[in-house]
């Protein structure tokens, strides 16, 4: 079975970078056909996709985010990262990383990490 | 961008009777080319992950209940519960995988009467 596991500091600075890993295990990152994504959820509210990397390393970003968002994949480390800068308290939020297969693009969730953007 | 409308916003029904959430999208999300509609649904209790209930509109993930029905085509999908358990008190989602970006309704806050 496959687990993910979120890891980053959980405060950051407004106009810094925002970095969080998502580390795999159970499954290799770079085999098969799947899409390896980030999403994230502010306190109390709905879910925001964020980008997603596929086994290929191609990227697929949220319009929304596109301008500030990298997501990467080290394969020898079986993780995938993202990276958002320029971060304000609208960046603030509890930040999960998931999986998906050909079904459906969210099959599993890493259990979420919150960060806080404040001063 | 796709936009993923649920109704209810909330909705309160007694144990052991039939809960429906409904999801509309803003555009088609059937694939023609496999007759499959790209629609997913997620249930989120507090403090967890969302969990992937149903996906391509109808299909049961492996280990969910089967009191949790999907159905719909095109814009329109419902979500199903045929006898509400204590359990399933939880926020639901639907979802598209049709486009990027990929896109999710607002959720359904689903109580105990």
């Amino acid at each position: 079975q496959v687990q993910l596991q979120e890891s980053g500091p959980g405060l950051v600075k407004p106009s810094q970078t925002l970095s969080l890993t998502c580390t795999v295990s159970g499954g290799s990152i770079s085999s098969g056909s799947d899409y390896w994504s980030w999403i994230r959820q502010p306190a109390g509210k709905g879910l925001e996709w964020i980008g997603r990397i596929h086994t290929s390393g191609t990227t697929h970003y949220n319009p929304s985010l596109k301008s500030r968002v990298t997501i990467s994949a080290d394969t020898s480390k079986n993780q995938f990262s993202l990276k958002l800068n320029s971060v304000t308290a609208a960046d603030t939020a509890v930040y999960y990383c998931a999986r998906g297969t050909p079904m459906v693009d969210f099959a599993y969730w890493g259990q979420g990490t919150p960060v806080t953007v404040s001063s | 961008d796709i936009v993923m409308t649920q109704s209810p916003d909330s909705l309160s029904v007694s144990l052991g009777e039939r809960a429906t959430i409904n999801c509309k999208s803003s555009q088609s999300v059937l694939y023609n080319s496999n007759n499959r509609n790209y629609l997913a649904w997620f249930q989120q209790k507090p403090g967890q992950p969302p969990k992937v209930l149903i996906y391509w509109a109808s299909t049961r993930e492996s280990g969910v209940p089967d009191r949790f029905s999907g159905s719909g085509s095109g814009t329109d999908f419902t979500l199903t519960i045929s006898s509400l358990q204590a359990e399933d008190v939880a926020v639901y989602y639907c979802q598209q995988y049709y486009s990027i970006p990929l896109t999710f309704g607002q959720g359904t806050r689903l109580e105990i009467k």
